[in-house]
């Protein structure tokens, strides 16, 4: 069965500090992937998404992730951490064997310290 | 503006008393879906359409039913509810599944909590 880890249910960083949100997937071919972010009491907001060509995705609010299919992971990166990007991410997968479902991580909830 | 709605925004009913959550989308969505959020669980998969009368089972389907009669809208039935069902619920859209064109995005509405006494 398809699966997405989540590396960590929380993440704490301070301002400026780099961001590294680490997801993993199961699948046994290139799947479609995405990073969601949820800020309190509001709904999912995609930030990025991997289907196919370039393996470096770059998103909204200056997060990017990248593909790498040997280590069946997603990472989500951002070099310089603000207060507002405090909020809980999401990894997800799609377009795999099962159908069209969409896979969802457990989530990490980022900190930013002051 | 486009959007996805869904009512109510609250919902605090008892063990067994049907009840329906509405979803409804104006972006001429073919593909919609319903998820629960719990804590620890991320979100998971009730029900998704790919298209007006077109359901499918996503990962957690029992306890629910869903119909997809027009486009716009894809409703939630809880028949007969049970405390196990208390959780925060969202529904989405998308032009097509997701993993077509690069521009398929899922939007999500702003969420239903409901809790099951």
């Amino acid at each position: 069965a398809q699966s997405v880890t989540q590396l960590g249910s929380h993440v704490s960083v301070s301002e400026g500090a780099l961001v590294l949100l680490r997801c993993n997937y199961s699948s046994s071919v290139p799947p479609y992937l995405f990073w969601y972010v949820q800020y309190p009491n509001q709904g999912l907001q995609l930030l990025l998404k991997y289907t196919t060509g370039a393996t470096l995705v770059k998103g909204i609010n200056g997060f990017e992730a990248e593909f790498k299919k040997s280590e069946t992971s997603f990472h989500l990166t951002k070099p310089s951490a603000h207060m507002s990007d405090a909020a809980e991410y999401f990894c997800a997968v799609s377009g795999v064997t099962g159908g069209f479902k969409t896979i969802f991580g457990a989530g990490t909830r980022l900190f930013v310290k002051a | 503006e486009a959007q996805v709605t869904q009512n109510p925004r609250y919902l605090i009913t008892v063990t067994g008393k049907k009840l329906t959550v509405t979803c409804s989308q104006n972006m001429n969505h073919e593909y919609m879906s319903w998820y629960r959020q719990d804590p620890g669980l991320g979100l998971r998969q009730i029900y998704y359409s790919m298209n007006v009368e077109v359901t499918d089972k996503g990962d957690v389907p029992e306890g629910y039913k869903v119909s997809r009669k027009e486009k716009r809208n894809f409703p939630l039935i809880l028949e007969s509810p049970s405390p196990n069902q208390t959780s925060l619920y969202f529904c989405a859209s998308s032009l097509r599944p997701l993993g077509g064109t690069s521009t398929d995005t899922q939007y999500f509405g702003p969420g239903t909590r409901l809790t099951v006494l």
